[in-house]
């Protein structure tokens, strides 16, 4: 499986927008770009996915890099509740269906 | 249920002591992942079901660990003569279909080995 590389952390103000990155420079061109979160205590909740194209759902947005080898999970309005560590995940369809889960960024949110 | 529901959330056990944890998924979901969560970690993938088939039993550390899933729905996860290394939360996800879209996780179940 592809590696990705995220920062270990990050903080963000609440109410502001928060970028969070992603570095997949090995990326093959059937790996689909993953994120999920997991807030203290609870098991990981998808947030979204995508392939090439930008992608906005109702929790955030995903910023895909044109040569695929980066990308940015967008969340526009941080609240508190929005602290949690955010997983940025490679899955190849072709070649299995586990997710491969690195450490993460721990995202702080300040009020 | 709306969700993956896991069972015990908390196990204490002894070294030695075999446990089972129990993953109901969400109804009609075709596929179903075991993962194991050290803290500190990103979850490790465990083991991988389609239906009542073990497709993928890769991750699972050590032959005292079995899962099984006989009917397609329930499974259990099974660890004979636990060991404190085994101390983790394991969690349980399902999907509707091999997709590429989300997995539902359950909240897990932390087991601890005294």
């Amino acid at each position: 499986d592809a590696k990705t590389t995220q920062p270990n952390s990050m903080e963000s103000n609440e109410e502001e927008p928060v970028h969070l990155p992603c570095n997949h420079s090995t990326i093959s061109g059937t790996d689909y770009i993953h994120w999920y979160r997991q807030l203290p205590s609870q098991g990981p909740e998808y947030v979204i996915h995508g392939l090439t194209s930008n992608v906005n759902n109702r929790m955030a947005s995903l910023a895909i890099a044109e040569d695929r080898k980066s990308s940015t999970l967008i969340l526009h309005r941080a609240t508190l509740r929005d602290a949690a560590v955010y997983y940025c995940i490679l899955r190849d369809v072709e070649g299995g269906n586990k997710l491969v889960f690195g450490a993460g960024t721990i995202l702080r949110v300040k009020s | 249920g709306a969700g993956v529901s896991q069972s015990p959330r908390y196990k204490v056990a002894k070294r030695g002591q075999d446990v089972a944890l129990r993953c109901d998924p969400i109804s009609g979901h075709v596929s179903l992942f075991w993962y194991q969560q050290a803290l500190g970690q990103g979850p490790e993938f465990l083991t991988y079901f389609q239906n009542e088939a073990q497709l993928d039993k890769s991750g699972l550390p050590s032959d005292r660990f079995f899962a099984e899933r006989p009917e397609g729905s329930v499974s259990t996860l099974k660890i004979q003569r636990t060991q404190q290394e085994d101390s983790a939360v394991y969690l349980c996800a399902s999907s509707l279909w091999v997709s590429n879209y989300g997995y539902t996780f359950g909240s897990g179940t932390r087991l601890t080995v005294v």
